[in-house]
């Protein structure tokens, strides 16, 4: 699976948009995006994932550059309860044995 | 989402004993499940990838004899740290999924051993 790289760590507001990046240059055609969180002492939720069209649900909005070397997770609307480690995975699409790898992921403190 | 639970949430046990710990898919079927290990202030690792009615496939540097693991049926799959030691201490989480495309974690096991 290709290498991904993220801050380690960024603060940003309550109420505001925190933008998350990633980037995945190494990244192959049938290679998709996840992001999870993780909340101290819980395991990982999933957040979002995408393969090249930008995707958005309840939670978050993901956005993948046209070359899909990079992308971003966007939280519209920060809350404390969004302070987490985020991670930026990418896995192969496809098959059930395909794992996940996960690398530092960033650390996200939400401040008020 | 899907959920994954684990059992129990977190057990102490003494140094040299054996200890196992479940992972249920509560709503769907997984023919694969995945186990992981994270250690304080560190990100998870991937430990072993639990195939439904076949034997496990290990990372490298994971001990198949000390960390067994068993997936009888498509919604269990267990792990037995076998002879535990303090080293052994961590937080062990699952994760499944209900097709190739998603994959959903347990709340995770902190395990210590005394």
């Amino acid at each position: 699976d290709a290498k991904t790289t993220q801050p380690t760590s960024m603060d940003c507001a309550e109420g505001r948009a925190a933008n998350l990046p990633c980037n995945h240059s190494t990244i192959s055609g049938n290679e998709y995006v996840y992001w999870y969180r993780q909340i101290h002492s819980q395991g990982p939720q999933y957040i979002i994932h995408g393969l090249k069209n930008n995707e958005t649900n309840e939670m978050a909005s993901l956005i993948i550059t046209e070359d899909r070397k990079s992308s971003t997770l966007i939280l519209p609307h920060a809350t404390l309860r969004d302070t987490a480690v985020y991670y930026c995975i990418v896995r192969v699409g496809g098959a059930a044995g395909n794992k996940l790898t996960f690398g530092g992921g960033t650390r996200v403190l939400v401040k008020p | 989402g899907a959920v994954v639970s684990q059992h129990p949430s977190r057990v102490i046990c003494k140094s040299g004993t054996s200890v196992k710990i479940e992972c249920r898919s509560l709503d769907f079927q997984a023919t694969t499940m995945f186990w992981y290990r994270q250690f304080p202030k560190q990100s998870l690792m991937l430990m072993a990838t639990s195939n439904e009615g076949s034997k496990a496939t290990y990372e490298q540097g994971v001990e198949k004899d000390k960390f067994l693991i068993n997936h009888a049926s498509l919604t269990l799959s267990t792990l037995t740290v076998t002879s535990a030691h303090p080293e052994d201490s961590s937080f062990y989480i699952c994760s499944a999924g209900p097709s190739s495309y998603e994959q959903y974690f347990g709340p995770g096991t902190r395990l210590t051993v005394t």
